[in-house]
């Protein structure tokens, strides 16, 4: 089974902190993303990274950095933290361009910004 | 004009029902379709992945395209508690670009 690991499932941090919320996927997948969760704005994608030290920004990139020095590994970056980042945070993975569109997510971070 | 509209829900029927989730697109170039399923506080899991128009049957799920109408459907058969969660539709265009995701129509099953 695929398996998509995230840091931790719930975070609380002050304004203008920096936040560095970290993604582990096992299965030796190409493309890797970070999304938000709000209610009401459903799914949004913040960046995504078709391989190694590769990113694209995704819809709402305002406010995130991201990085990938390895293949497994997606790192999203709050550089300075901020209320309306309060949110669930969803990392997925997905093959490549065999199966597009398959995702793997994993369960998530909460962050509070408070 | 977003580009996959969800049935919005909250929908909510009895053990044994038959659901109907359903998303309808504006971008043809959508060639891959997806229906994800969400429980409370965890990540989406991928429960249907079909490619183009016509059917395909897992168990109690059924996954419907229709592309001349631009229209997709998850139905539920004998419908369970268990089934109780948002379910997400999402497509992709064949060129292996990013998913668009629908808001998510959240589904409860009563005993």
């Amino acid at each position: 089974d695929v398996k998509v690991t995230q840091s931790s499932r719930y975070l609380v941090k002050r304004t203008g902190e920096k936040v560095f919320l970290e993604c582990v996927q096992d299965m030796d997948h190409e493309n890797m993303f970070w999304y938000r969760q709000d209610p009401g704005l459903g799914l949004r994608l913040i960046y995504f990274s078709y391989d190694v030290k590769m990113k694209e920004k995704g819809d709402i990139p305002e406010g995130y950095s991201v990085s990938r020095e390895k293949k497994e590994r997606f790192s999203l970056i709050l550089e300075s933290a901020s209320t309306n980042q309060t949110s669930m945070y969803l990392c997925a993975s997905s093959l490549g361009r065999e199966l597009p569109g398959e995702q793997y997510f994993g369960p998530g971070t909460r962050l509070t910004v408070t | 004009q977003k580009e996959v509209e969800q049935d919005p829900g909250p929908l909510s029927v009895p053990e044994g029902a038959i659901v109907s989730l359903n998303c309808t697109y504006s971008n043809s170039a959508f060639q891959y379709f997806m229906w994800y399923r969400q429980y409370s506080r965890k990540g989406p899991e991928l429960l249907m992945y079909t490619y183009s128009s016509g059917n395909k049957e897992d168990g109690r799920f059924t996954a419907q395209v229709d592309k001349s109408s631009k229209y997709i459907s998850l139905f539920i058969r004998d419908s369970q508690p268990s089934d109780s969660a948002t379910y997400l539709c999402a497509m992709i265009p064949t060129n292996a670009g990013k998913s668009t995701f629908g808001d998510g129509t959240t589904l409860t099953v009563k005993p």
